[in-house]
């Protein structure tokens, strides 16, 4: 176990909805990760938060949005979801030491139909 | 920007052998980390083994090894008396240094391991 919490881990919807998942990072871990595991791009980086602030971008579409909250908790918003956003999405913490390591949730698997 | 290429897609090890598994990178900065992840059938994203660039010593934990060739930008992983539990997608990432702490992955190595 990482450590990492996220939910759902399943999740199931149609083109044009919008879902949310969701990500508890290790205690202490000021810093969230989003990584999409698809078949054709690999894992990519979406985005980080440190503290509740955006700190790093990475190929994240527009229709995508994510937020940390105060109690460190982060949350991807997807919208407007296409057959194309089928994919696994994983969310990471980290401590803010040199050299410290990303630990990873179990992912969400979101299916668009 | 950095990428990572795995040049092997597929790999197979009999139990008990030991099986190498290739990376390079392509980096322009002198301060950053290399990493070996493994992704088994439950998706799990764990951490096998991490490299600091600066250290000139290869990293070993227990049966993993690595072969970290900074000139060549070549980062193998080695895994020693093969286990079926050892079967998994491999994945070798790359971070900087500094306070970006952004992975970039290669595109993974499915390593099976046969009894």
């Amino acid at each position: 176990d990482s450590g990492v919490t996220q939910t759902p881990k399943h999740l199931i919807t149609a083109t044009g909805q919008r879902v949310t998942l969701r990500c508890s990072p290790r205690s202490g871990d000021l810093s969230v990760y989003w990584y999409q595991q698809s078949l054709d791009q690999g894992l990519q980086f979406l985005i980080q938060y440190y503290n509740g602030e955006e700190r790093a971008k990475g190929n994240i579409l527009e229709r995508f949005s994510a937020q940390q909250f105060p109690d460190l908790h982060s949350e991807l918003n997807l919208s407007s979801l296409e057959l194309g956003d089928s994919a696994l999405y994983f969310c990471a913490s980290s401590g803010t030491g040199v050299g410290t390591e990303a630990f990873f949730g179990q992912g969400t698997r979101l299916t668009v139909v | 920007a950095q990428t990572v290429t795995q040049s092997q897609p597929e790999m197979s090890v009999q139990e008990a052998e030991t099986v190498t598994l290739s990376c390079t990178y392509d980096t322009s900065e002198s301060d950053y980390y290399l990493f070996w992840y493994k992704q088994p059938p439950s998706r799990q994203m764990i951490l096998v083994i991490r490299q600091e660039a600066y250290k000139q010593q290869n990293a070993t934990e227990n049966r993993f090894s690595v072969n970290f060739q900074k000139a060549a930008k070549s980062f193998s992983l080695k895994i020693s008396d093969s286990q079926l539990g050892d079967a998994a997608m491999y994945f070798c990432a790359y971070r900087s240094g500094g306070s970006n702490y952004k992975l970039t992955f290669g595109k993974g190595t499915l390593l099976t391991v046969n009894p």
